[in-house]
């Protein structure tokens, strides 16, 4: 069974920074692209951040490029959002989602989310 | 940027069929996923590669996508079946779009 937990979230006051975590587990992690996803509260999804299995294409969406880093182990089977210079509007809930191929295709697996609240 | 437009909501009676449109500009040519979400819960997917249904996906959920518009449909609606529900594509290789997303009341 897939497993995908985050952690590292919690309160930031704005301009510094947080790293968000995901241990995944239950398929073999090196094989697959991962993302990151939020939700702020009572609003839809929005795509952050995606890095293809071998960590050689990394992107991310327009509102956190150049903030914004992500990375992975596979050695550790795990996914990390590296957030600097934060803001306000980056309060949200903050997903970790499997993709189904090593490329960018879908979100077939989700973590259960956590909440990065930025405020002053 | 482009956008991908959903109705807000979308009510439906037990037993009748519900349908979600999700509307962008040349849709049709990428493919289309569409996931499920309950209040307080994770996203799950439902639909892949326009019309493909994960395992463990009920047979009442089906997708289709022509020309600019992709469509959820949920035949015989159950309870269990209200939810927020959203589109996904690829705008290019590095932008991923989530629809606008469409809350569904079974009433």
């Amino acid at each position: 069974e897939v497993q995908l937990v985050e952690s590292g979230g919690g309160l930031v006051q704005p301009g510094r920074s947080l790293r968000l975590s995901c241990a995944a587990s239950g398929f073999k992690f090196d094989e697959y692209a991962m993302h990151w996803v939020r939700q702020i509260p009572g609003k839809g999804l929005e795509w952050v951040s995606g890095i293809t299995w071998n960590s050689h294409f990394r992107g991310y969406a327009d509102s956190v490029k150049g903030r914004f880093t992500i990375s992975r182990d596979n050695a550790k089977n795990s996914l990390y959002l590296q957030m600097n210079s934060l803001r306000p509007e980056d309060t949200a809930f903050y997903f970790c989602a499997k993709d189904s191929f090593g490329g960018w295709s879908d979100f077939d697996s989700w973590g259960r989310g956590i909440l990065v609240t930025v405020f002053s | 940027s482009s956008e991908l437009t959903q109705p807000p909501s979308v009510s439906v009676s037990p037993g009748q069929t519900a349908s979600i449109t999700c509307s962008g500009d040349k849709l049709g040519e990428k493919y289309v996923y569409w996931y499920q979400q309950k209040p307080g819960q994770s996203p799950v997917q439902v639909i892949y590669q326009n019309n493909k249904r994960p395992s463990g996906i009920p047979e009442r959920f089906s997708a289709s996508n022509s020309g600019n518009t992709a469509t959820l449909t949920i035949s015989g609606t159950q309870a269990v079946d209200e939810a927020d529900y959203y589109c996904q594509a690829w705008d290019s290789s590095t932008a991923c779009l989530f629809g606008t997303g469409t809350k569904v009341t079974v009433l």
